[in-house]
Formats: structure tokens, C-alpha cells, sequence
């Protein structure tokens, strides 16, 4: 079976607090995404990676940056958490072999920031 | 630029009602992707459906049928003879020719099904 595993499915963070949130992918995926997902927002795009040390910006990069040091882990940063970055994350990866590649999701983390 | 509107935000059906969400997508590429994903309330979201914009062919999977029309931009999702496990978070999404591409979601149409 393939798996994205995200490291929480809940955390708790105080404002200013520095927050880490993983993702591991066992399917050897090229392409490694971070969404985030808001109630009547759907799901809105912060970063995404096509490769190890690679990061491109999506939609709403402002707050956040990323790390990818190695091909299976691609970590969401929040340097400095705010009350308005409570929602849900979501990762996702897919392979860039071929052309019809659906993209598999993780779990979520639900992310409250006090 | 992509969008993808899902009009319904909200739809509540009684179990063994069939019940159709809408996806209306814009975008200026010739080739291109579209997804259905279910998101139940454990919060995974779940991959129902593909379709590249050189097939429109209907497709029919168990009591899930979609209806892709280019001439009107649409995608839409039928179910048929609900049933409470379907009770999810519907969403319609479009990426870029590659389909590696990020996708763009639509705001997503919450399905209730009542027993």
C-alpha cells in the first residue's frame, strides 16, 4: 500500500512558537506538495517540491517555508506561528513518470495555534 | 489562470436519493487534468477519479458515474442510490498539462446523506 504519513494528526502551538510539521512518502516520489485546507476555502497551495534541495512557492508561501534534505521527507516550516496559521495541513506526493499521475495525500495535521 | 467553482456548498440528500455535484473549471491550457477526491471525516483525502481533457468519455464505477463536457467546462459527479457512507467532503481539483503539476481545488461541496 502506499503511504504519506504526516508526523501529527493534532498539535497545540503557542504564537511565536517555531513549529515543524513532516511528511514521509515510501513511494519514491519525485514531486512532494503542502497544502492547506480552510473551511469554505478548500484547499489552498503553500509550497511544492520536484526534487531533493528543490522548493517552488505555491499560493500562500507568506509565513511558511520548507525543507527537503531528502527524497521520501518534505517538512512545512512556521517560523513563527500566529493564530491566523490554526487550520488544516495536508501533504501530498506524486511521480513525475508519465503524465497522469493522481496525487496521494497524508492523513492531515490539524494545527491550533493559541 | 485556473479556477475550479463548485458551486454547491452544501448538499443533504436521504439515503437511496441519487444526487449530482457540480464542477465547472476554467483554464486557457489544451491539455489538462481533472480529479474527484473524497474527503470523509476522518480528513484523508481520498482519490475517486481522472480524466484527461482528450477523453470525454463518461465513465461508471459501481454507483459513481461523471460526466466531463468540454463545450460547457464541466465535470460533474453523480451518485447513485446515496448511502450514508457517502457523506463526505466532495472535492473537484485541475492541474496543468503535466498532471505532476500542483492541483487547483475547487472550494469543495460537503454531502450529507440522511438515513
Amino acid at each position: 500500500d502506499v503511504k504519506v504519513t504526516q508526523s501529527s494528526r493534532y498539535l497545540v502551538k503557542r504564537t511565536g512558537e517555531k513549529v515543524f510539521l513532516e511528511c514521509v512518502q515510501d513511494m519514491d516520489h519525485e514531486n512532494m506538495f503542502w497544502y492547506r485546507q480552510d473551511p469554505g476555502l478548500g484547499l489552498r497551495l503553500i509550497y511544492f517540491s520536484y526534487d531533493v534541495k528543490m522548493k517552488e512557492k505555491g499560493d500562500i508561501p507568506e509565513g511558511y517555508s520548507v525543507s527537503r534534505e531528502k527524497k521520501e521527507r518534505f517538512s512545512l516550516i512556521l517560523e513563527s506561528a500566529s493564530t491566523n496559521q490554526t487550520s488544516m495541513y495536508l501533504c501530498a506526493s506524486t511521480a513525475s513518470e508519465g503524465a497522469y499521475n493522481e496525487q496521494f495525500f497524508g492523513p492531515g495535521t490539524r494545527l491550533t495555534v493559541l | 489562470a485556473q479556477k475550479v467553482t463548485q458551486a454547491q456548498t452544501e448538499i443533504s440528500v436521504v439515503e437511496k436519493e441519487d444526487v449530482t455535484l457540480d464542477c465547472v473549471y476554467e483554464t486557457r491550457d489544451t491539455t489538462y487534468y481533472l480529479f474527484w477526491y473524497k474527503q470523509p471525516p476522518s480528513g484523508e483525502l481520498v482519490f475517486l477519479i481522472r480524466r484527461n481533457s482528450f477523453d470525454e468519455q463518461n465513465e461508471i464505477s459501481g454507483r459513481y458515474s461523471w460526466n466531463f463536457q468540454k463545450s460547457t467546462s464541466s465535470f460533474n459527479f453523480t451518485i447513485t442510490a446515496s448511502q450514508v457512507v457517502d457523506s463526505a467532503v466532495y472535492f473537484c481539483a485541475l492541474s496543468e498539462e503535466t498532471g505532476n503539476t500542483p492541483l487547483v481545488f475547487g472550494k469543495g461541496t460537503r454531502l450529507s446523506v440522511i438515513a
